[in-house]
């Protein structure tokens, strides 16, 4: 049983299209988060959910939109794709604040054309 | 702001070979510290951790000390294995708030 899943496994879109990911976790944890992987294997943080409130917002494009509709869930809309948003996109999960033990999903390779 | 700075990769052993992987941070109080590994292909696993100084966090062989006067957690292995091959991020808890810090991450490889 997945603890955090994500979908779709592989991304390939053209320049300019809309697509989004989808992110579950059934760890019962109330912390979500988004980070993008480049091809250097840095990890950025893009935004973090608590309890579906949006807590950090780091610095990306208003291209990029999450969605929580509970706190299972954080879904990443990303609209007029570019080829900068190549990467692997993590989603994660963790119980509380101090950020113990983080639960990453598989990735989404996103790959633009 | 807290941040963790590794070592640069790829670091390149033999199989049985020593590892180390050096990890320094610099973080307000005293904030959990992490080792991840991530596979080929894979998301990030948690592979150890350390919640205070002076603890050693433990597992598959590896081990890690949080070291409060150096402000480090180097990772170290007594043999690796080709299995071992991956890229370790180090990390640190985010102290009250909800972001936790990752190190650039560091690519291993290990030869037969």
């Amino acid at each position: 049983d997945t603890a955090v899943s994500q979908t779709p496994k592989y991304l390939v879109t053209q320049m300019g299209n809309d697509k989004s990911i989808k992110c579950e976790q059934n760890l019962g944890h109330d912390t979500m988060y988004w980070y993008k992987q480049d091809s250097k294997k840095f990890l950025k943080i893009m935004f973090s959910y608590n309890n579906k409130e949006l807590i950090i917002n780091e610095t990306v494009p208003n291209r990029f939109s999450p969605k929580s509709p509970d706190k299972a869930h954080l879904n990443l809309h990303i609209n007029s794709l570019e080829l900068g948003d190549s990467a692997v996109y993590f989603c994660a999960s963790s119980q509380g604040k101090d950020s113990t033990e983080a639960f990453f999903g598989q990735g989404t390779r996103l790959t633009v054309v | 702001g807290n941040s963790v700075t590794q070592m640069e990769g790829p670091v390149t052993l033999s199989e049985e070979a020593f590892l180390t992987i050096n990890c320094t941070y610099t973080a307000t109080g005293y904030p959990s510290l992490f080792w991840y590994v991530q596979y080929p292909g894979e998301g990030l696993q948690l592979l150890l951790k350390a919640t205070k100084a002076d603890d050693k966090g433990s597992n598959k062989g590896f081990e890690a000390t949080y070291r409060k006067e150096t402000t480090s957690f180097h990772l170290e292995k007594g043999s690796v294995q080709v299995s071992d091959s991956a890229v370790y991020f180090c990390a640190l808890g985010s102290g009250g708030s909800y972001i936790p810090t990752f190190g650039r991450g560091t690519s291993l490889i290990v030869h037969p």
